[in-house]
C-alpha cells in the first residue's frame, strides 16, 4: 500500500510571493491533516480537511489556506510568504471517519523563503 | 504554558540500555495519546497509539498513559543505534487534531 506522498519536496522562494503544496493521501483516507515543523516551535496543526470541508483549524493566519478535491488529495496555500514561514510542512492521513484512527505522515516538503 | 511539555535533549545512551522518554500535558481533555520517531528529513512514523490510561507493549517499545498525572512514557528496551532518532508525543482530544511535544533527540552510541 503507497504511503502519503507529497510535491515538490523541497522549494525556494523569496519574501512576497505565494507557494502551492500538495498531499496524496493513502488510498481510502479521506482526512488530510497539515503541520508545520520548524526547530523552534516543533510539530504545529494548520488546519485538517475531510471530505471536502475544513473540519479543524490551527492558529495559524488567514494567508495559510487549504482545499481537498473529491479524490481526497490535499494543497496547502501560504500567500505573501514571509521569513518565519521556512519550514517544514507535514501532512498526514486518516480514514477520518470516527476519533480512533491513526495519522499516517508523508516525507514533507521543506520551504525556504529568502 | 505550552499543552505538551517534552524535554527536547539531547539523550545519549550506549546501546543495549533502557531508554525512558517522557511527556506532561495539561489538558484534561486529551485521551489519546501517540508516540512518533522522526529520522533526519523525513517525516514522523507512528511508534505506539494509546487510548486513554495504562500500558501498551509492542516488541521493544512499552507506552505508559498515566491521566491522573498526565504524565506518558515511552520506554526502549536494548536500544540499538538504529533507535537514534527524534522522538514526539502527541495527543488529541479527538484524533484528528494533535498536539505534539518538541521532540526527544536520541541517541544511541555501539
Amino acid at each position: 500500500k503507497a504511503g502519503v506522498t507529497q510535491t515538490p519536496r523541497y522549494l525556494i522562494k523569496t519574501r512576497g510571493q505565494q507557494v502551492t503544496l500538495s498531499c496524496s493521501p493513502i488510498s481510502g483516507h479521506r482526512s488530510v491533516s497539515w503541520y508545520q515543523q520548524t526547530p523552534g516551535q516543533g510539530l504545529q496543526f494548520l488546519f485538517e480537511y475531510f471530505s471536502e470541508t475544513q473540519r479543524n483549524k490551527g492558529n495559524f493566519p488567514g494567508r495559510f489556506s487549504g482545499r481537498q478535491f473529491s479524490n481526497s488529495r490535499s494543497e496547502m496555500n501560504v500567500s505573501t510568504l514571509e521569513l518565519g514561514d521556512s519550514a517544514l510542512y507535514l501532512c498526514a492521513s486518516s480514514k477520518g471517519t470516527s476519533g480512533r484512527e491513526t495519522q499516517y505522515f508523508g516525507p514533507g516538503t521543506r520551504l525556504l523563503v529568502l | 504554558q505550552k499543552e505538551v511539555e517534552q524535554d527536547p535533549g539531547p539523550l545519549s545512551v550506549p546501546e543495549g540500555a533502557i531508554v525512558s522518554l517522557n511527556c506532561t500535558y495539561s489538558n484534561s481533555a486529551f485521551q489519546y495519546f501517540m508516540w512518533y520517531r522522526q529520522y533526519s528529513r523525513k517525516g514522523p512514523e507512528l511508534l505506539m497509539y494509546t487510548y486513554s490510561s495504562g500500558n501498551k507493549e509492542d516488541g521493544r517499545f512499552t507506552a505508559q498513559v498515566d491521566k491522573s498525572s498526565k504524565y506518558i512514557s515511552l520506554f526502549i528496551r536494548d536500544s540499538q543505534p538504529s533507535d537514534s532518532a527524534t522522538y514526539l508525543c502527541a495527543m488529541s482530544a479527538r484524533n484528528n487534531d494533535m498536539r505534539f511535544g518538541a521532540g526527544t533527540r536520541l541517541t544511541v552510541k555501539p
